[in-house]
C-alpha cells in the first residue's frame, strides 16, 4: 500500500487549459514536498508546504497543505508544453525516518 | 545542476553479475539517498545514510548494500543481477534529515541488466 497516493496517474491536456493534481494520505505528515522529473533527469524541486492550509504560488502553479496535514494538492493554470513532466510529491513517512515518493501524475501538455 | 554527481551514467551487465554505483553529494550535505526507479514506475526508496550511518532502511533487496564514506561519497552495491533489477538508480542528498531539507537529486545511473 503506497502511503502517498497521487491522483490522477495520467493527465494529457491542451494548452492553456487548467488542471489539478492531488496527493493523499491516511497519514499526517510534517511537511510535504512537491517535484517535477523530466525524462533522464532527476527530480527537482519545486515547493515545501509545512503548515496546514497554508498556500504557495510559483508563477502559474499553486500549492495548497490539506488543513489536517494529510492531503496537498497542486493546480496549474493555463498549462504550457514545458509544464510536460512526471509530478511528484514527497515527504518523511513519520516515525519511519523515510522519505518516500507519491506514486506521481505523469502530465503531458499538448501545443 | 544539482551539484550531486552519479557515476556511471549508464551501465550494461549480464545476470549474475555484480555492479557498483557510486554517488558524490552537494557540497555540504551530510545525508545520502538511494530511489530506485523502474520503467515509467515512481520511486522507491532503497536507503538513506546521515553523516556514514545508515538512518532508514526501504524495499532493499538482500542482494543489495550501500555504504556511506568519511568523505560522505556513497556507494550502492548490486550483486547477483537479475533482469528486473534492470531500472534507473538516484542518488539524493540533503543538508540534514528531516522534512525541511529537500533532496537534490543526481541524474541517476541507468542499469540495464541483460
Amino acid at each position: 500500500t503506497q502511503l502517498l497516493e497521487q491522483s490522477p496517474q495520467f493527465l494529457s491536456i491542451q494548452e492553456g487549459e487548467n488542471l489539478t493534481v492531488y496527493c493523499n494520505s491516511s497519514s499526517v505528515f510534517s511537511s510535504l514536498q512537491w517535484y517535477r522529473q523530466e525524462p533522464g533527469e532527476g527530480p527537482v524541486l519545486l515547493v515545501t508546504v509545512v503548515t496546514g492550509g497554508e498556500v504557495k504560488k510559483l508563477k502559474r502553479l499553486t500549492f495548497q497543505f490539506g488543513d489536517a496535514r494529510k492531503d496537498s494538492s497542486l493546480h496549474i493554470t493555463a498549462a504550457q508544453p514545458g509544464d510536460t513532466g512526471l509530478y511528484l510529491c514527497a515527504g518523511e513517512n513519520p516515525g519511519t525516518y523515510k522519505y518516500i515518493f507519491g506514486t506521481g501524475t505523469r502530465l503531458k501538455v499538448l501545443a | 545542476d544539482s551539484g550531486v554527481t552519479q557515476t556511471p551514467k549508464h551501465l550494461i551487465t549480464a545476470t549474475g553479475q555484480r555492479v557498483t554505483l557510486r554517488c558524490s553529494p552537494r557540497s555540504g550535505d551530510l545525508s545520502v539517498y538511494w530511489y530506485q526507479q523502474s520503467l515509467d514506475q515512481g520511486l522507491q526508496f532503497l536507503i538513506q545514510y546521515y553523516n556514514g550511518e545508515e538512518r532508514a532502511k526501504g524495499n532493499i533487496l538482500e542482494r543489495f548494500s550501500a555504504q556511506q564514506f568519511p568523505d560522505l561519497h556513497s556507494e550502492l552495491n548490486l550483486s547477483s543481477l537479475e533482469l528486473g533489477d534492470s531500472a534507473l538508480y538516484f542518488c539524493a542528498s540533503s543538508v540534514a534529515p528531516g522534512n525541511n531539507s529537500p533532496l537534490h537529486f543526481g541524474n541517476g545511473t541507468r542499469l540495464t541488466v541483460t
